[in-house]
């Protein structure tokens, strides 16, 4: 079984621009989630995407964003980028029900410049 | 509103010994589930162990095992005979678990012990 992907692994904006990162989960996963790393914050949660619609949401501004296709894959959006967006993003997919079980993408590492 | 502790910035362990990397929770939710995640240098969070608040024997994956202690609110990882790749960053995380055992995807994070491992 495929683990989740992440693209593209690396990637360096300016600041203002905008950034599209894409997770594709586990087959047959309906949840994806997703999160920010920095040395500073360490992990913290930005949102959860289940069978298309966002039913969780970390404290960000609105300037992240994500969305779900129909075949579970996800992306996510950050706008005007800031020189504190610099981090690491990972998602996360699991089932969405009783399963406890939750596995993380190699994540992608964004630098803001 | 859920958090997780971990007092142990750093930790060094001799190959082929156990070592225990520390973890406090605090949390109101009835029900929740705690997690132990690995992330090498490159990046990937890798999945340990997990322990539900319900269950009544300690979880256990290969080396890895979880001392849990509810009343306490602790839920500490043991590595036995520790080898050289577990040198890493070790997170302890927690997460809402509903009734019927549904669960959001959120977890909650604690900072992380990184952990080396010496010939």
């Amino acid at each position: 079984k495929a683990g989740v992907t992440q693209t593209p692994r690396y990637l360096i904006k300016t600041r203002g621009q905008q950034v599209t990162l894409s997770c594709s989960p586990i087959s047959g996963h309906r949840s994806v989630s997703w999160y920010q790393q920095t040395p500073g914050q360490g992990l913290q949660f930005l949102f959860e995407y289940f069978s298309e619609t966002q039913r969780n949401k970390g404290n960000f501004p609105g300037r992240f964003s994500g969305r779900q296709f129909s075949n579970s894959r996800s992306e996510m959006n950050v706008s005007t980028l800031e020189l504190g967006d610099s981090a690491l993003y990972l998602c996360a997919s699991s089932s969405g029900g009783n399963s406890y079980e939750q596995y993380f993408g190699p994540g992608t590492r964004l630098t803001v410049t | 509103a859920q958090k997780i502790t971990q007092t142990q910035p750093g930790m060094f362990v001799q190959e082929k010994e156990a070592v225990t990397l520390d973890c406090t929770y605090d949390t109101s939710d009835p029900s929740y589930g705690l997690f132990w995640y690995k992330q090498p240098s490159s990046g990937e969070m890798i999945f340990l162990i997990y322990q539900g608040s319900y269950d009544q024997q300690n979880a256990t994956e290969g080396r890895y095992s979880l001392n849990f202690q509810k009343a306490r609110k602790s839920a500490n990882l043991v590595i036995s005979a520790s080898q050289l790749g577990d040198s890493a960053m070790y997170f302890c995380a927690m997460r809402e678990v509903f009734a019927g055992g549904t669960s959001y995807g959120k977890l909650t994070f604690g900072q992380g012990t990184i952990l080396t491992v010496h010939p």
